[in-house]
């Protein structure tokens, strides 16, 4: 089975709302990667994150690695924030990333 | 500046031509990757290397070869492209051990027809 899944799929809401992107894992942890993409884009890391939370500008990270979870909460989003956001994460003794499928945001004026 | 750079950004070729795509970095890492991004099936891994000329295959590797004479630089070859091999092309690089953040290249879209 799948060993990233992110919830929700999908994501409209209107500007200045708050957005929260959730990812399951289903296996041992190394780390925890948060990245954002715009159509036909790069991926820009936004976290990483092993464990704990962190905090950039609007944005925060929370990864519990016992509850095999990690979370990027967006505060009052705006028709900026909109692209595709994607989890990865690193596996233990292996370099790669395990990435899920993103959650597709998009932010309404 | 950390930065991870590819070349080209856009390719078209014809199937059975062919490919070079090729990255670099400045950051001294030791570890650096090939994804492909293709619609549905998200980001897999092609080839990782761990350092110069020590290479190991990923999880879609059939078709592919990969080359690492510099430690700041990273190549991916098809040889006699097929038009499967139609996709997004990104190189990634990070430390392996401590702090080991993947740093992504601007990608490369390749087309082949």
């Amino acid at each position: 089975g799948q060993q990233v899944q992110q919830s929700p799929a999908s994501l409209v809401l209107q500007e200045g709302e708050n957005a929260e992107l959730q990812c399951n894992f289903s296996t041992s942890l190394n780390s925890m990667q948060w990245f954002y993409q715009r159509p036909g884009g790069s991926l820009v890391s936004l976290f990483y994150n092993p464990s704990g939370t962190k905090h950039s500008g609007r944005l925060t990270s929370t990864t519990v690695i016992k509850e095999r979870r990690s979370s990027l909460h967006i505060s009052s989003s705006q028709t900026t924030d909109s692209g595709t956001y994607l989890c990865a994460l690193r596996h233990y003794n292996q370099g790669k990333l395990i990435f899920g499928q993103g959650t597709k945001l998009s932010i309404k004026p | 500046d950390m930065k991870v750079t590819q070349m080209p950004r856009y390719l078209i070729k014809r199937m059975g031509e062919n490919v070079l795509l090729e990255c670099g970095q400045d950051m001294s890492h030791e570890t650096m990757y090939w994804y492909r991004q293709d619609p549905g099936l998200g980001l897999q891994l092609i080839y990782i290397s761990y350092d110069v000329d020590s290479n190991s295959e990923g999880d879609i590797p059939k078709g592919y070869r990969v080359s690492r004479k510099k430690r700041e630089h990273f190549s991916l070859i098809l040889d006699s492209a097929k038009t499967n091999q139609t996709s997004v092309y990104f190189c990634a690089s990070s430390s392996w051990t401590g702090y080991a953040e993947q740093f992504f290249g601007p990608g490369t879209r390749l087309t082949v027809l």
